[in-house]
């Protein structure tokens, strides 16, 4: 099977624009989780989307957006960026969601994000 | 929310020699504690995983100890080898937030 899959890989942009972020999970798989990773905060949850709904939020501002799409696919928006938003934001795919069972994580290789 | 806490940061063994790795959780309603390794650029790969219903899991060379009366849990690497040397993130699902808290990361050096 293959994996999780992220594009862009690299990317850069300007202050003050918007960018958005693909991720396609492993195929079967129907939860779709996003982490930014940076060297000071670490690994930091951002959302996770199950069936097409947000099932869960971390603590970013609302500047940071996703969506499902039926297919599984997700996708997460940065608008108005800012240079603290230069991250490696990876995305993890799992079998499923319920609200009482753990699911395995499998992470993508990530999209590195520069904001000059 | 909960808080995951991991020690050491760093890490340098002698090949052939073991390494333990160990983080401390908060929300005692956490229930799943996943391992991650890291290497150089790469994603992070799942190793191993522990339920709050077991107490040891092993894996070949790769042990994971859980004990949820002290709310910590452990990583245990027997005969290392340079390429177990990457960085090793622990993580606990929380029961009530669910979502995943990380530990900052313990970069492991297998020395030859």
């Amino acid at each position: 099977k293959a994996g999780v899959t992220q594009t862009p890989r690299y990317l850069i942009k300007t202050r003050g624009q918007q960018v958005t972020l693909s991720c396609s999970p492993i195929s079967g798989h129907r939860s779709v989780s996003w982490y930014q990773q940076t060297p000071g905060q670490g690994l930091q949850f951002l959302f996770e989307y199950f069936s097409e709904t947000q099932r869960n939020k971390g603590n970013f501002p609302g500047r940071f957006s996703g969506r499902q799409f039926s297919n599984s696919r997700s996708e997460m928006n940065v608008s108005t960026l800012e240079l603290g938003d230069s991250a490696l934001y990876l995305c993890a795919s799992s079998l499923d969601w319920t609200p009482w069972t753990a699911y395995e994580q499998y992470f993508g290789p990530g999209t590195r994000l520069t904001v000059t | 929310g909960e808080n995951v806490e991991q020690h050491p940061s760093t890490l340098s063994v002698q090949e052939g020699d073991s390494a333990v790795i160990k983080c401390t959780y908060s929300d005692s309603a956490s229930n799943y504690f996943p391992w991650y390794k890291q290497e150089l650029g790469k994603r992070p790969q799942l190793i191993i995983d522990i339920r709050s219903n077991v107490g040891e899991k092993k894996d070949q060379r790769i042990a994971v100890t859980l004990n949820k009366t002290a709310k910590h849990f452990s990583l245990h690497i027997t005969e290392t080898q340079p390429e177990d040397s990457a960085v090793y993130f622990c993580a606990a699902l929380s029961g009530s937030a669910r979502q995943l808290t990380f530990g900052s990361g313990t970069q492991l050096t297998v020395l030859p």
